[in-house]
């Protein structure tokens, strides 16, 4: 069966300092990444998706970024963070075209302080 | 404007009631629609997904897709207050494209 690991589960940051969230997937070959940002009280955003090895689409310009360097390991990243980057990370994988369901890690609560 | 629109509620209601859950979207590429639940600091769990236009039902749920009026809804009968969650509407593209779009999810609290 397919999991979907993700960490840290908490996280807290001073301002300014990096950030380095991974997620990995296994059980699998070729999925769909996803790296979402849900804020307090509010829905899904969806941040970077990526395809395949190297191949990142950026949804919304912001303070981070995303690298996929193996097929099953995907990166979010910052090099120095805000205090708007805090709130609940999520990443998903989607296993098109066979399947619509997207499966979730755990999710990283990062709070900037 | 927002690819997905949701209205974040939040929305109580009786045991028992029906409840209505709706999205609007903007992109005309979207062919599969998904509705999510969501219990508080945990993921998204699929309730259920429809692709293109119709209706679909599953127990207590009811999914409808008006691919003409860029409109989708998730219908709850007899409501319970183990319901209450928040509730996201989720949208996709056929080939071509890999975007996965969520709204913004609506509270949705059963009272006993």
């Amino acid at each position: 069966s397919q999991t979907i690991h993700q960490w840290p589960a908490t996280l807290v940051q001073p301002v300014g300092s990096p950030l380095s969230l991974e997620c990995t997937v296994e059980g699998t070959s070729n999925p769909n990444l996803y790296w979402y940002r849900q804020a307090a009280g509010r829905g899904l955003q969806l941040l970077f998706y990526s395809v395949g090895i190297g191949q990142i689409s950026s949804e919304v310009p912001q303070n981070l970024s995303a690298s996929r360097p193996q097929d099953r390991q995907f990166i979010l990243s910052s090099k120095k963070l805000l205090l708007s980057d805090s709130g609940f990370y999520l990443c998903a994988w989607i296993r098109w075209p066979s399947d619509t369901e997207a499966f979730f890690g755990q999710g990283t609560r990062l709070t900037v302080v | 404007q927002k690819e997905v629109e949701q209205d974040p509620g939040p929305l109580s209601v009786p045991e028992g009631a029906i409840v209505s859950l709706n999205c609007t979207y903007s992109n005309s590429a979207f062919q599969y629609f998904m509705w999510y639940r969501q219990y508080s600091r945990k993921g998204p769990e699929l309730l259920m997904y429809t692709y293109s236009s119709g209706n679909k039902e599953d127990g207590r749920f009811t999914a409808q897709v008006d691919k003409s009026s860029k409109y989708i809804s998730l219908f709850i009968r007899d409501s319970q207050p183990s319901d209450s969650a928040t509730y996201l509407c989720a949208m996709s593209g056929n080939s071509g494209t890999y975007k996965y779009i969520f709204g913004t999810g609506t509270r949705l609290k059963v009272l006993a």
